[in-house]
């Protein structure tokens, strides 16, 4: 089968850093996408890495092995409007679709 | 603001009906992809098109269908409609399929 594992809540403070971690098992691989959403949004996308290390964007960061069929996304200097739910999405090479996880709920306090 | 934009926004509808849904995708994207999501869940991919064909589907029943246009617009129809069909409903356009898809805010289906 195909699945991906992120977990499933996230608890940090304001100006903290935190790591979403996901491991993927699925037949074929193009990379690894991020999004986020907030409540009853649209998924924004936030990162696509297709190679092996770390992609920088501002705040954001996104890791992915895939030797280890597994990647991560960091984000620095956490504020409040980060508070969100958070997806790991592999671009299967069947068509191009992505294959969501379950999604991390990100709660971010003061 | 991606520039895909979905509509309606949303949709009330009784069971056994029929629905249509539209998508207009970023310009330059050729590549639009439908997905639903429950509540509480990861979107679920529906299917693909790319440059007016299907080009992958996921497991849904054949009473999901789908159009492209010739501007790479795109229609979701759902037949017979059933209670569990109530979700919200994802259009993401991309320049290529494999290339990084853009959400628009999607259509908030009930069904009744």
């Amino acid at each position: 089968g195909q699945s991906l594992e992120q977990p499933s809540e996230v608890t940090a403070v304001e100006g903290a850093i935190v790591q979403i971690n996901c491991t993927y098992q699925t037949s074929g691989f193009y990379g690894l996408s991020w999004y986020q959403q907030h409540d009853g949004g649209a998924p924004t996308f936030l990162s696509y890495n297709a190679l092996d290390g770390l992609e920088e964007t501002g705040r954001f960061s996104s890791f992915l092995s895939r030797s280890d069929s597994y990647g991560y996304l960091l984000l620095q200097e956490l504020q409040m409007k980060d508070s969100a739910s958070y997806f790991c999405a592999v671009n299967n090479n069947q068509g191009g679709k992505l294959i969501f996880g379950q999604g991390t709920e990100l709660s971010v306090k003061p | 603001e991606t520039g895909v934009t979905q509509s309606p926004t949303h949709l009330i509808k009784t069971r056994g009906q029929q629905v249509t849904l539209r998508c207009s995708s970023q310009s330059g994207h050729n590549t639009v992809s439908w997905y639903q999501q429950a509540l509480g869940q990861g979107p679920q991919f529906i299917f693909q098109y790319y440059r007016e064909e299907e080009n992958g589907r996921g497991n849904f029943p054949p009473r999901f269908s789908g159009l492209q246009f010739p501007n790479y617009s795109s229609e979701l129809n759902v037949n017979a409609l059933e209670l569990d069909d109530s979700a919200l409903y994802l259009c993401a356009s991309s320049l290529e399929p494999g290339e990084a898809q853009y959400f628009g805010a999607g259509t908030r289906l009930s069904v009744l």
